[in-house]
Order: structure tokens, then sequence, then C-alpha cells
């Protein structure tokens, strides 16, 4: 199955700044999905990121507040801009593998912002 | 995508047998049954995955009845490391992101 590497494993922000998140997969992939998971709550998918094109956002998520890079098969970036305390939460990459329909995640990204 | 619906928490004793039940009445044929596990401070990690009948892998067991419409998740001889949550998802492959329940919190206790 593909590794992932994300990073940073976590930050403590101040409001109104902006967090870059990396996410590096040791195969190419299509599609590469970005995810939020607040406090005690379950994951809810913010992009999915294609090389080469925008990033499609889910209804709530705009690109101003969470532009998305993906410059080549392997390399993503989420960034979390202006950021509020309500950012507050864990952001996780993923991708498909080890079988098909089946996903592998980042460990993700602990993110306060204070 | 097809909604799923777990039970919230469940509770176990070390070295028992947990199964874990998930509805998806609304599956559609090109649906595949995927369970996800998922420990504190980390992303959930692929378990198993189904399209019928059973499935069997070193971690867990799958069921899947003929309907299709729920399937249970088996972990035999549990231990306290598999205190964690777990999800069920439901969906075709093929890039298709992933849509998350809120899944079902195990609690095993020594």
């Amino acid at each position: 199955s593909a590794v992932i590497s994300q990073k940073p494993s976590r930050d403590i922000c101040q409001r109104g700044t902006s967090l870059t998140i990396q996410c590096q997969v040791d195969s190419q992939v299509t599609m590469m999905f970005w995810y939020r998971q607040q406090p005690g709550q379950s994951l809810t998918l913010i992009a999915t990121a294609n090389q080469g094109s925008e990033a499609t956002y889910e209804s709530g998520f705009v690109i101003d507040k969470f532009p998305i890079s993906r410059p080549n098969l392997t390399f993503s970036t989420l960034t979390v801009s202006n950021m509020s305390p309500e950012d507050s939460s864990i952001y996780l990459c993923s991708v498909e593998g080890p079988i098909r329909g089946g996903y592998t995640f980042g460990s993700g990204t602990r993110l306060t912002v204070v | 995508l097809a909604k799923t619906t777990q039970p919230i928490s469940m509770d176990s004793y070390e070295g028992q047998e947990v199964n874990i039940t998930c509805s998806h009445n609304n599956i559609a044929t090109n649906d595949y049954i995927t369970w996800y596990q998922q420990f504190p401070s980390q992303g959930p990690r692929f378990i198993i995955q189904g399209y019928k009948t059973k499935v069997t892998n070193e971690v867990a067991s799958l069921f899947i009845p003929a309907d299709r419409k729920s399937s249970t998740l088996s972990l035999p001889r549990v231990s306290l490391s598999d205190t964690a949550v777990y999800y069920c998802l439901v969906g075709d492959s093929g890039n298709t992101p992933l849509v998350f329940g809120k899944g079902t919190r195990l609690s095993v206790i020594a």
C-alpha cells in the first residue's frame, strides 16, 4: 500500500495567520483527498485534488479559505487561511490503496488556533 | 453514496469476540463495503473490504448477507489495543472519495 508522509504533525497557530500542510506519497496517484476531523467528530471531506487541475471542493469549503496545490502525482498541499479557533481540527490527506476502493490516510496534522 | 448506520459505542472485555453491525439499506449494485479503524491521533486504517458473503483476513472477518443491506465486522478475541473507532463505508471504487458516518467507538476493558 501507499506510504503517506504528512507534515507538520501538529502546530499551534495565531488567529489570522495561515498554515500549509504537506502530503507526500511514495507512489504516483491520480487523486488525493483532504479531510478535516473536528474534535470528537467523524471525518469530513474538504476537497479532491487532481494533478494539473483545480481542486474540487465539497459544500461548505471554499478555495479562498482552503487553497490546495497539486504540482505532481506524488505531492499536494492544503493551506488553512486566515485561521480562527473554529479551524482547530485534525487535517488528513488520503489516497486510494492498498486495494481498489480501499484508502490509505496520512497520520494527520493536529492544528490548534489560539 | 449509500448512507450507513452503526451503533455509536460498544464495550467488550478482553478475549471476547466483538461483532459490529452496519446498516446500508440503499447500497448500490456496484458498491463495496469497507471497514476502517481509527486510533486517537492517527488517520483511519483500512481493515477489510467485501462485496458479498464472507471475507476473512488476519485482522477481522466481514459477513455480508445475500441482500447486502447490512454487514457485520467480527473481531476475534479483542485486546485492549483494539480500542478504537470503527467506520463502515459503502461505495463503488475508482477514486471515489469516502463519506464517513459517525463510526462505532469500541472500548475494550481488561
